[in-house]
């Protein structure tokens, strides 16, 4: 299947600093990347969903101007966790697919860990 | 109430048992229906799909759909260790929307 790198894969920050994940489709042209939070034991919850060109859509209760989405090209995907705290410690993925492929044939990073300390 | 429900275990099997994995909803809407299995510290890897009722079988994997009981399962026959991992359900409306929604994930270990 089609690769997703996902970059960092683990983070350390001090709290009130900005963290940025990168999100890169390696053999496809993304059109389309989704970022997910996920807590332990809990689901992946959809935080936006993002595509080329375009402003990201975010879901209910996602702070746009905290959770900062970049999609400049078709192949990166950026998230920017800005003034991050403790409580924004999660275990953050990408997933992305191509203009044709439907929601099924999205495939996923490898996922970053966030620690805010 | 959560839209889907997943017993997150952890489920314990020997190696070479069948494995039922299951989940409920509540939305009616959902047309299609996932299972993704992640390892620790990695992503969900797809590992079936299916858009109807009823069953559908890849190699050891067999998805089973029942719409009218909203309810989900996957199995897994002959379980090796490698199987040990965190199955997750998840779920999409049609229409093309984006947005799939997943159970809690069910962590499962396979022993020797």
């Amino acid at each position: 299947g089609a690769v997703v790198s996902q970059h960092p894969s683990w983070v350390i920050c001090k709290s009130g600093t900005s963290v940025k994940i990168e999100c890169r489709s390696l053999d496809f042209q993304a059109t389309t990347m989704f970022w997910y939070r996920q807590f332990p034991k809990q689901s992946l919850m959809l935080m936006a969903t993002s595509n080329e060109g375009s402003k990201a859509t975010y879901e209910q209760g996602v702070e746009k101007d905290k959770f900062l989405i970049n999609h400049a090209s078709l192949t990166l995907s950026t998230l920017t966790v800005t003034s991050a705290h403790p409580e924004d410690s999660s275990f953050y993925i990408c997933s992305a697919r191509d203009g044709t492929g439907r929601v099924t044939e999205a495939f996923f990073g490898q996922g970053t860990r966030l620690t805010v300390v | 109430q959560k839209e889907v429900e997943q017993d997150p275990g952890p489920l314990s099997v020997p190696e070479g048992a069948i494995v039922s994995l299951n989940c409920t909803y509540s939305n009616s809407a959902f047309q299609y229906f996932m299972w993704y299995r992640q390892y620790s510290r990695k992503g969900p890897e797809l590992l079936m799909y299916t858009y109807s009722s009823g069953n559908k079988e890849d190699g050891r994997f067999t998805a089973q759909v029942d719409k009218s009981s909203k309810y989900i399962s996957l199995f897994i026959r002959d379980s090796q260790p490698s199987d040990s991992a965190t199955y997750l359900c998840a779920m999409g409306e049609g229409g093309g929307g984006n947005k799939l929604t997943f159970g809690t994930g069910t962590q499962l270990k396979v022993e020797l």
